[in-house]
């Protein structure tokens, strides 16, 4: 199985803030790579697939990047609805796979 | 807009056996793939089962293989997980979803709002 390990597993930020999250792969999964909002009691939300398509809807103040085995989501400006937490997942091959996930909290 | 709806979760004995349901509406069902993906209480999130447009494919993480059913009734616009032998580590929140599909792969695009299996004596 494909592992995925996100960092930080939590960060603390002010709304304005800059935020990057790195995914990291056991293994090549070329771009096969997405990203997700959750926030408690509601359902996920998709922000980013196929490492960089940012999905339709979604502010671009989101922006996703990488290959290979190294990725990276950005939130360019924190937003108070920003606050939740971030998992990535590869879909390049079964069982797919999440990250253990970055809690994004306000400073 | 996509809307999907579970139901069918509750509480259960290790050993037993629940089947949940999804209701998909306004979108035509039966062109998308279909997934399971579960959330147990305080933990991440974790893919369960996948199933093609029409169920001739389907997929199972291997803690549940054996175990699990997934299926659909295009005619219903309905997803099904008929699940069995459970154990006190399925308890999660279980989420259907469509599973968008782009070249080889794809991702999990729009959601239910989730049901709740509890496995406990």
């Amino acid at each position: 199985d494909i592992q995925m390990t996100q960092s930080p597993s939590s960060l603390s930020a002010s709304v304005g803030d800059r935020v990057t999250i790195t995914c990291r792969a056991s293994q090549s999964i070329n771009s096969y790579l997405n990203w997700y909002q959750k926030k408690p009691g509601k359902a996920p939300k998709v922000l980013i697939y196929a490492a960089s398509s940012l999905r339709s809807g979604v502010p671009s103040r989101f922006s996703g990047s990488g290959s290979g085995t190294d990725f990276t989501l950005t939130i360019s400006s924190l937003q108070p609805e920003d606050f939740a937490t971030y998992y990535c997942q590869q879909s390049d091959s079964t069982p797919w796979t999440f990250g253990q996930g970055t809690k994004v909290e306000i400073k | 807009e996509v809307q999907l709806v579970e139901s069918g979760g509750g509480l259960v004995q290790p050993g037993g056996s629940l089947r949940l349901s999804c209701a998909a509406s306004t979108f035509s069902f039966s062109s998308f793939w279909m997934s399971w993906v579960r959330q147990a209480p305080g933990k991440g999130l974790e893919w369960v089962a996948n199933i093609n447009h029409d169920g001739s494919e389907r997929y199972y993480v291997d803690s549940v293989k054996g175990r699990f059913t997934i299926s659909r009734d295009n005619a219903k616009s309905s997803l099904y997980l008929q699940m069995n032998s459970l154990r006190a580590e399925d308890t999660a929140v279980y989420y259907c979803a469509t599973y968008s599909t782009i070249s080889r792969s794809g991702y999990f695009d729009c959601w239910g709002q989730g049901t709740l299996v509890t496995v406990s004596s």
